[in-house]
């Protein structure tokens, strides 16, 4: 199975600063078809993780622009340009190159 | 709207047996994959399974560790999925959420539902 590793696991950021998440793979996310299966998810208490940016770098509807993707290969980050309250809760990052799916452990972000 | 509801959670015995639906809307179901995920208490998220569409081959897999006691099976006419599970043990304790699997994007899951409680204890 692919590992995912993230970093940092915890994050506290005062609103309106950036904020930056690392996912690393144990192999390459890039697919046959020219597209890196590494996607972003966002879950709050008691809900259901949300999708943010997929195929590593592109925002799903309703994402704010202020959530970046970037990355290639088996590196890539997630940023926040501003943070804002409502951005508190509990990052992933997930791979979807091959089955089984796996995640990393998950980053929890702190909004002070 | 794209919408996943699953239900059929609750407090089960060891050994014995559950199945959970999902029922969904606003998208074209026959067409789409479904995975589910299972997410024990405090802990982070786990691939349970998958069932693609049977318009691109009906492929159905499974964590190794739900092999040979979980099922996974769909009702196109009535945009349902569903996880039997059995011979339950007290580590499958979780919250199971099934997804959807968009076109394009090797059926990755993009909208979820809100999740069903399973409680597995004596």
């Amino acid at each position: 199975d692919i590992v995912m590793t993230q970093t940092p696991l915890s994050l506290s950021v005062t609103p309106g600063q950036p904020a930056s998440i690392s996912c690393k793979s144990s192999q390459s996310l890039l697919y046959s078809d020219a597209k890196t299966y590494l996607y972003w998810y966002l879950q709050k208490p008691g809900q259901a993780p949300k999708l943010l940016i997929y195929e590593a770098s592109s925002r799903f509807s309703g994402v704010p622009n202020r959530f970046g993707g970037s990355g290639s290969g088996t590196d890539f980050t997630l940023k926040i340009g501003r943070v804002e309250a409502e951005d508190a809760g509990v990052y992933y990052c997930m791979q979807s190159v091959e089955r089984p799916y796996t995640f990393g452990q998950g980053t929890r972000l702190e909004v002070k | 709207e794209v919408r996943l509801e699953e239900s059929g959670g609750g407090l089960i015995g060891p050994g014995r047996s559950l199945r959970l639906s999902c029922r969904t809307s606003g998208f074209a179901f026959g067409e789409s994959a479904l995975t589910w995920f299972r997410q024990a208490p405090g802990q982070g998220l786990q691939w349970v399974g998958f069932i693609g569409s049977k318009t691109f081959g009906g492929t159905i897999e499974y964590a190794a560790s739900v092999r040979g006691r979980f099922t996974l099976s769909r009702n196109d006419s009535g945009s349902v999925a569903y996880l039997q599970m059995s011979s339950l043990k007290t580590e499958d304790t979780a919250v199971y959420f099934c997804s959807r699997g968009y076109r394009g994007g090797r059926a990755s899951p993009d909208y979820w539902g809100q999740g069903a409680l399973v409680t597995v204890s004596s």
